[in-house]
C-alpha cells in the first residue's frame, strides 16, 4: 500500500525550530522528486519546497527561503523538513507530497506561537 | 513570484457541467506548467484528481476532466453530484523548479 505518513509538528515558540518528517512506503522513493506543501487555518495551498530524487537540487518558495531545508535519505524512504526561525505565518499544517502520480500524506500541524 | 488564478467560487446544479480556470496574471498557460488539479473538503488532505494537464489519478471518476482552454489551465466537472461541492486548487509548475498554486475555487454543487 502506497503511503506518505508525516510527524514532528507541535507548539513551538517564535523563532524556534521544528524537524518534520515524512515516511513514504509503497513505492520506489529514490525515483521521484518530493514536496512539502503546507495550509495556514482557513487559507489555500502553499508550496514550500521540493528535492529531486537523489537529492542533489532543491527549491524553496521566497516566503521559506533561507530558513527551511528540505532533505531526504532513501536508504531509510524518507523525506525531512528542517524549520528554523520559525514565525507565527508560517503557522500551518504541512503535507509532503509526491506532485508526480498525486500522492499526499495526511498532514501534520505546526503552531508557532507563545 | 508568479500569481496564479482562480474563480474564488462557483456554482453548478446537479447533475450539470461546470468548468473552472487556472491561469497566470502576465502569461499563458501551456501543458509545460505540468497542471495538477485537488479536490478538498474541510479537514481533509487533498486529494489529486488530475496532473500533467490532463491525467486523471487513479481512481478518480472519468466525468472529472483537465485540459488546456485557450490561455488557462481547466477543469470540467461533466454530471456534477453534490458530494462534488469542495475546494479545487490548481498549482503551477514555472521555471527554476518553482510550483506555484492558486487562491482555490469554492464549488457550490445548488
Amino acid at each position: 500500500e502506497v503511503q506518505l505518513v508525516e510527524s514532528g509538528g507541535g507548539l513551538v515558540q517564535p523563532g524556534g525550530s521544528l524537524r518534520l518528517s515524512c515516511a513514504v512506503s509503497g513505492f520506489t522513493f529514490n525515483t521521484y522528486w518530493m514536496t512539502w506543501v503546507r495550509q495556514a487555518p482557513g487559507k489555500g495551498l502553499e508550496w514550500v519546497a521540493n528535492i529531486n530524487e537523489d537529492g542533489s537540487e532543491n527549491y524553496y518558495a521566497d516566503s521559506v527561503k533561507g530558513r527551511f531545508t528540505i532533505s531526504r535519505d532513501n536508504a531509510k524512504n524518507s523525506l525531512y523538513l528542517q524549520m528554523n526561525s520559525l514565525r507565527a505565518e508560517d503557522t500551518s499544517v504541512y503535507y509532503c507530497a509526491r506532485f508526480r502520480g498525486g500522492l499526499w500524506g495526511q498532514g501534520t500541524l505546526v503552531i508557532v506561537s507563545s | 513570484q508568479p500569481v496564479v488564478t482562480q474563480e474564488p467560487s462557483f456554482s453548478v446544479s446537479p447533475g450539470g457541467t461546470v468548468t473552472l480556470t487556472c491561469g497566470l496574471i502576465s502569461d499563458s498557460v501551456s501543458t509545460n506548467h505540468y497542471t495538477s488539479w485537488y479536490q478538498q473538503t474541510p479537514g481533509q488532505a487533498p486529494r489529486t484528481l488530475i496532473y500533467d494537464t490532463n491525467i486523471r489519478s487513479s481512481g478518480v471518476p472519468a466525468r472529472f476532466s483537465g485540459s488546456i482552454l485557450g490561455n488557462k489551465a481547466a477543469l470540467t466537472i461533466t454530471g456534477a453530484q453534490a458530494d462534488d461541492e469542495s475546494d479545487y486548487h490548481c498549482v503551477l509548475r514555472m521555471g527554476g523548479g518553482i510550483w506555484v498554486f492558486g487562491g482555490g475555487t469554492r464549488l457550490t454543487v445548488l
